[in-house]
């Protein structure tokens, strides 16, 4: 059973450093093909891709966020962190990690999603 | 602005079969695998269509999913009212490295 959930800070103020980690069971990120994303959801908006990597450590970004994002790996907590730097209050959504098995698979499980605001 | 481009809304009554578009490029649906997900109120993305018509375990055969070009779509048969809610489209991008495209999603509301 496959199960990921998504924790850090619920307020950050503008121009800090967002640090998520998603924290998962029932699957090794050292398996051919799966890779862990992230994904985000301001409210009452579309779901936006962040990020993504692979069993393999490669790694992928949105194009649009890719100077201000970073995602990394520690296989021996099962962890993924992503880092998101120059916090703007249009960056507060619901930030969400998810689990996929191979390329052509989509997001499979997905954690609950952890809202984040960006105030002063 | 999303590069996968599908309807704000759609709507249908109980029993109806409705359909929903995703409208893409060579780079994504052109290329690459389109999966679909389903979003209640309130809750997390599932994943109701891979690799283009793949129906994972549990998903109700009302649920199709077919590829042409670069367009998908998404059809709902013997529509329910639980089957309200909003759906997304993804799909891999190989332009600039590659990455994970999604749909600016559509709301289906059951009349």
């Amino acid at each position: 059973q496959i199960a990921l959930k998504e924790s850090g800070p619920s307020l950050v103020k503008p121009t800090q450093t967002l640090t998520l980690t998603c924290t998962f069971s029932g699957f090794s990120l050292n398996t051919r093909g799966v890779s862990v994303g992230w994904i985000r959801q301001p409210p009452g908006k579309a779901l936006d891709w962040l990020a993504l990597i692979f069993w393999n450590d490669d790694k992928r970004y949105s194009p649009s966020l890719k100077s201000r994002l970073s995602i990394t790996r520690d296989t021996s907590k099962n962890q993924v962190v992503l880092t998101m730097t120059n916090m703007d209050p249009v960056d507060t959504a619901t930030y969400y990690c998810a689990h996929k098995y191979d390329s052509s698979s989509g997001f499979d499980s997905w954690g609950q999603g952890t809202l984040v605001t960006v105030s002063s | 602005q999303s590069v996968l481009t599908q309807p704000p809304s759609a709507s249908g009554t109980p029993g109806q079969r409705v359909t929903i578009s995703c409208s893409g490029s060579s780079s994504n649906i052109g290329s690459n695998t389109v999966n679909w997900y389903q979003q209640l109120p309130g809750t997390a993305p599932k994943l109701l269509i891979y690799n283009n018509d793949q129906r994972p375990s549990g998903v109700p055969d009302r649920f199709s999913g077919s590829k042409s070009g670069t367009s998908a779509s998404l059809g709902i048969s013997g529509l329910q009212s639980e089957d309200e809610a909003d759906y997304y489209c993804a799909a891999w991008d190989d332009s600039l490295k590659g990455h994970v495209l999604f749909g600016g999603g559509t709301r289906l509301t059951v009349l």
